[in-house]
Order: structure tokens, then sequence, then C-alpha cells
């Protein structure tokens, strides 16, 4: 079984612009959460979903969007860039009890 | 104040040393993860804690709830041990809070 799967790998945006990270969850998993990591630091949660509905959000602002699909994947939103926006993107997939979580190997996003 | 501690920030070991590495929380959990990260930065859960004690391999990880405290020992520490072991929390809701990790290096 493949585990869970993040697009791009590495991503470099210019400040103002806008990105799109995805991830594709574990097969069965229908909940998936979004993590920030900057460098030096332990990742901060942003959002979960669960069956395509939000069920958690993080302190950050509304620049940050997501959102999850039928097919229970999801894509993470981030607006008007900024340098502070760069960092490790991580997303999660949980089983349905949402304790275990199964991490995908990241995007690393730079905005220059 | 975090909500998250962990102890050491930076571990430096010799082989074969047997290593423990802390974590204490101040909010009510409903459990608690040991997580690897190597460069590069992908993650692997090591355990998930709602109390008492699990082991596997040469990890073993243990939980007090009333004192709300975490340890991670490994036990005949190795070179390929060397990344940065990350507490995080469950807290009620299913909002994963993360300390800052130890940084572990363990030389041959």
């Amino acid at each position: 079984d493949a585990g869970v799967t993040q697009s791009p790998t590495h991503l470099i945006k210019t400040r103002g612009q806008q990105v799109t990270l995805r991830c594709s969850p574990i097969s069965g998993h229908k909940s998936v959460s979004w993590y920030q990591q900057v460098l030096g630091q332990g990742p901060q949660f942003i959002f979960q979903y669960y069956e395509k509905e939000e069920r958690g959000r993080g302190n950050f602002p509304d620049r940050f969007s997501a959102r999850q699909f039928p097919n229970y994947s999801s894509e993470l939103n981030v607006n008007a860039l900024l340098l502070g926006d760069s960092a490790l993107y991580l997303c999660a997939s949980t089983t349905r009890s949402g304790y275990e979580q199964y991490f995908g190997p990241g995007t690393r996003l730079t905005v220059t | 104040k975090n909500e998250v501690e962990q102890s050491p920030q930076n571990l430096t070991a010799q082989e074969g040393e047997f290593i423990t590495i802390n974590c204490s929380y101040s909010v009510g959990i409903s459990a608690l993860h040991w997580l690897q990260q190597h460069p590069g930065g992908g993650i692997v859960s090591l355990f998930m804690l709602s109390s008492g004690k699990k082991k596997h391999g040469r990890l073993i990880a243990t939980i007090n709830i009333q004192e709300k405290h975490s340890s991670l020992h490994i036990t005949a520490s190795h070179p390929r041990d060397s990344a940065v072991y990350i507490c995080a929390v469950m807290e009620y809701g299913n909002k994963l809070v993360f300390g800052a990790g130890t940084i572990l290096r363990v030389k041959s």
C-alpha cells in the first residue's frame, strides 16, 4: 500500500504569489491534516479535514485555506505569499479515530 | 510557555549509550506521539501512547498521565538513530500540538 503522498516536493515562489499544495492520504483514511514546519521549529497545526468537512483550524491567517475532495485527497492553498511562509508543509492522514498519524514526505516551499 | 516542552534540545551520545528524551505538557490530552524526523523532513511515527509503556526494538516510550510527562528511551544507541525526535500531544478535538524537537547525534 502506498503511504501518504504529497506534491510537489519542492517549490519556489515569489512574494505575493499564490500556491497550491496537494496531498493524497493512505487508502481508506478519510481524515487529512496539514502542518507547517518552519526551519528549526516543531510543526504547527494548520487544518484538519474529515469527510470533506473542516474539523479543526490552527492559528493561521485567512490567506491559508484548504479543501478535501470526494476521494479524500486534499489541497492547501496559500494566497499573497510572505517570506515567512517559507517552510516545510506536512500532510498527515489519519484513521477514522484520528489518533494514528501517518505523515507524508512534505513539500518544501521557499518564498523569495 | 509552550504547551509541549522537550528536553534536552540537543543531545550528543557515543554509540552504545542509553539515551533519554523527556517531554512535558500542560494541556489535557487524549494521546501522545513520539515522532522521528530525518534530514530532508520525512516524519515517522514511533509510538502513540495514552497510558503506560510501549516497546519496539531498542525504543521504549513511557507516559505518566497524572504528571503530564513522557519519556523516550533508546537502548544501545547507534549512529543511525541520529535524527530529530519530536513529542506531540493529541488535544481533544484531534489537534496535534508539537514540541520543538530534540536533535540527537550518536557518534561512532
